[in-house]
């Protein structure tokens, strides 16, 4: 079962616009992550955000969370045409010696020129 | 390195045939994961191995599926026999360690059976 669940499914934006997407989850976690899916590629890793972070930058990106909430945002500033992919945030569960990093199902993000 | 390998890219299959999708892994990581990836269901973890050894195996839909990992630098998932609902795209991924691990995705494999 998905840990996250991505909002919106799916998104359309103009060429230098911000492009916002949201990462709800369930249970504690120890790290957050966020990666991208080229349409017919496998994932690429964005940026990871630990448990007791808040925020955190990485070129364009800007990430956030929100524990008490069990949430995460992704911005992309000044968005380009070459954005347009999946977005998926993905958690390891806390707990446990098992280990999982589970995925939502993503967020398309469409970025017109 | 060149990144998780990933073979075949495509697969075309016929229900009831074994299909074998096999995955090279980062040289140096300890972690594999085999995911599946549909459009009704979305990216769903299958199976990790740490050192070589299966962790959990509670994602693999059914007895019809196994995954073994003989070395360090190579794995497979074998579906047998496989079904039409059995299509989908297999990543394989792997990562350097456990706690707060960037997960590296091969190209996968796009399995259809008809």
């Amino acid at each position: 079962s998905q840990q996250g669940e991505e909002d919106p499914q799916a998104l359309s934006i103009q060429e230098g616009e911000n492009a916002t997407m949201n990462c709800s989850y369930k249970t504690s976690i120890n790290n957050l992550q966020w990666y991208r899916q080229n349409s017919g590629r496998g994932l690429v890793h964005l940026i990871l955000i630990r448990s007791n972070e808040r925020e955190k930058h990485s070129g364009r990106l800007r990430v956030t969370l929100d524990t008490s909430k069990k949430s995460s945002s992704l911005l992309i500033t000044a968005s380009r045409a070459a954005d347009t992919a999946s977005y998926f945030c993905a958690t390891d569960a806390r707990g446990g010696s098992n280990y999982k990093l589970t995925f939502g199902k993503g967020t398309l993000l469409t970025v017109n020129p | 390195d060149a990144g998780v390998i990933q073979s075949p890219r495509h697969e075309v299959t016929e229900m009831g045939q074994e299909v074998t999708l096999r995955c090279k892994p980062i040289s140096g990581h300890d972690y594999l994961f085999w995911y599946r990836q549909t459009m009704m269901r979305g990216l769903e973890l299958l199976i990790y191995f740490n050192n070589n050894v299966p962790i959990d195996d509670s994602g693999m839909p059914e007895d019809r599926f196994s995954a073994k990992m003989p070395n360090a630098s190579f794995s497979t998932l074998k579906i047998q026999p496989s079904e039409p609902r059995d299509s989908a795209v297999y990543f394989c991924a792997s990562s350097l360690r456990l706690a707060s691990a960037e997960a590296f995705f091969g190209q996968g494999t796009r399995l259809t059976v008809v």
